[in-house]
This record gives structure tokens, C-alpha cells and sequence, in this order.
């Protein structure tokens, strides 16, 4: 079955410190992945999206995400937080062709402590 | 840049109403979505429309019809709103083909007592 896992439902972290999102993924096909991010009473921001070549790709406000073949997996990182990011963050995968088919992870909420 | 936009934002309704939910983008993509976000459940796809005159279920299609009015616009209807259908529903679009990404419209809040 396809599914995304993001197993932290709820991350707090002090501004300031380094950040680590978790997204674990099963998909039959080659997988295209992404992240997005949603303030809010908004609507979802892609921040970063992967397909192949490079396997730490960089996104929008400071963020990167490096992809693990072997694992399944697709974390998301921040060297340093601001109060800013604090926000819904999904990680999500669909077909290279068919870029808005996605199948989304349950979604992890991130606060920040002053 | 308007981008997605969605109408209404904001709705009610009771049980056994009906209404159209408004999707309508100004990117000139091909392929448009409708998703329905529930607490802890992420998004869920509803329905797509890869093209122009076509249109195919996604994940979670009971209870909902849609229309792809044009090359523009995407409706989601409810024919009959049951309590479950309460949930945050967002519209996207896509450029189509090959490595493009979704563009997601501001949602529209639902809630059907």
C-alpha cells in the first residue's frame, strides 16, 4: 500500500536550535516527494520537492530535506529555527507525472519556545 | 498574483443541504484537485481532473460530484451534506507533465451540523 508516515505528531523546539522533521514513505513507483508547510487558517506552501539527482535538496527559508533511498525516507531539517517557522509541516509523495496526485502524510505541528 | 482561488470560505450547512464549492485558478495549468483535510488524517484526495473534460476519483470520492467547468475552473459538489463531510477543503492545480508541483488555494471551511 502507498502511505506516508510522519511519526512525530508534535515537535517544540527553542529558537535557535537545529530542527529534524521525520517522513517515512512506501510507494511502488519512483517516488516524487515533497514538503510543505501550512500556517494557520492557510492554505499549503511547497517548501522543497524531490525527484532525482542530487540527494539533499534545498528549499525556501533555510530548509533542506535529504532523501534516503534505502530507508524510505525524506527528512526535513533547519540548522537554526525562528519563531516564524512555527507552523504545520507535511511531507507528501506522488508520480513524477502527475505532480498534484498526492498521498500526504498525517502532518507534524511545530512550536517554537522563545 | 491571484494563483487558487476558493469560494466560499467559510460554510455551514445542515444536513441533507446541498452546495457547490468554487475552484478557479489563473495559471493557465491543465490538471486541478480537490482535497478534503481532516485533523490528524493529513490531506486526502477527493477527486482530480488531469485534463480539460476529464475527471476521475481520487482516495475518498463517496458523497462528492465534480465538474471541470473549463480550463479554469473546478467544482466540488455536495449533494447530500452528512456530519462526516465536515472538514477543510482545498482546491490546487498543477502545470501538468512531467516534475511539477501543486499550487493550493486557501481552503474552505465546511461545517455541517
Amino acid at each position: 500500500a502507498q502511505s506516508v508516515t510522519q511519526p512525530d505528531i508534535h515537535i517544540t523546539v527553542s529558537e535557535g536550535a537545529s530542527l529534524e522533521l521525520r517522513c517515512n514513505y512506501s510507494y511502488g513507483a519512483t517516488p516524487y516527494l515533497f514538503w510543505y508547510v501550512q500556517s494557520p487558517g492557510q492554505g499549503l506552501q511547497l517548501l522543497l520537492k524531490y525527484f532525482s539527482g542530487d540527494t539533499l535538496v534545498q528549499g525556501i527559508k533555510g530548509f533542506e530535506a535529504e532523501f534516503k533511498r534505502s530507508q524510505s525516507s525524506f527528512n526535513l531539517r533547519k540548522p537554526s529555527v525562528h519563531w516564524s517557522d512555527a507552523a504545520e509541516y507535511f511531507c507528501a509523495v506522488g508520480p513524477y507525472n502527475q505532480g498534484g496526485k498526492l498521498i500526504f502524510g498525517q502532518g507534524t505541528e511545530l512550536s517554537v519556545k522563545p | 498574483n491571484a494563483g487558487v482561488t476558493q469560494t466560499p470560505k467559510f460554510q455551514v450547512l445542515k444536513t441533507g443541504q446541498s452546495m457547490t464549492l468554487q475552484c478557479a485558478q489563473d495559471m493557465n495549468h491543465n490538471s486541478m484537485y480537490w482535497y478534503r483535510q481532516d485533523p490528524g488524517m493529513g490531506l486526502r484526495l477527493i477527486y482530480y481532473s488531469a485534463s480539460e473534460g476529464t475527471t476521475d476519483k481520487g482516495e475518498v470520492p463517496n458523497g462528492y460530484n465534480v465538474s471541470r467547468l473549463n480550463k479554469r475552473e473546478f467544482s466540488l459538489r455536495l449533494e447530500s451534506a452528512a456530519p462526516s463531510q465536515t472538514s477543510v477543503y482545498f482546491c490546487a492545480s498543477t502545470e501538468g507533465g512531467l516534475n511539477t508541483e501543486a499550487f493550493f488555494g486557501q481552503g474552505t471551511r465546511l461545517t455541517v451540523v
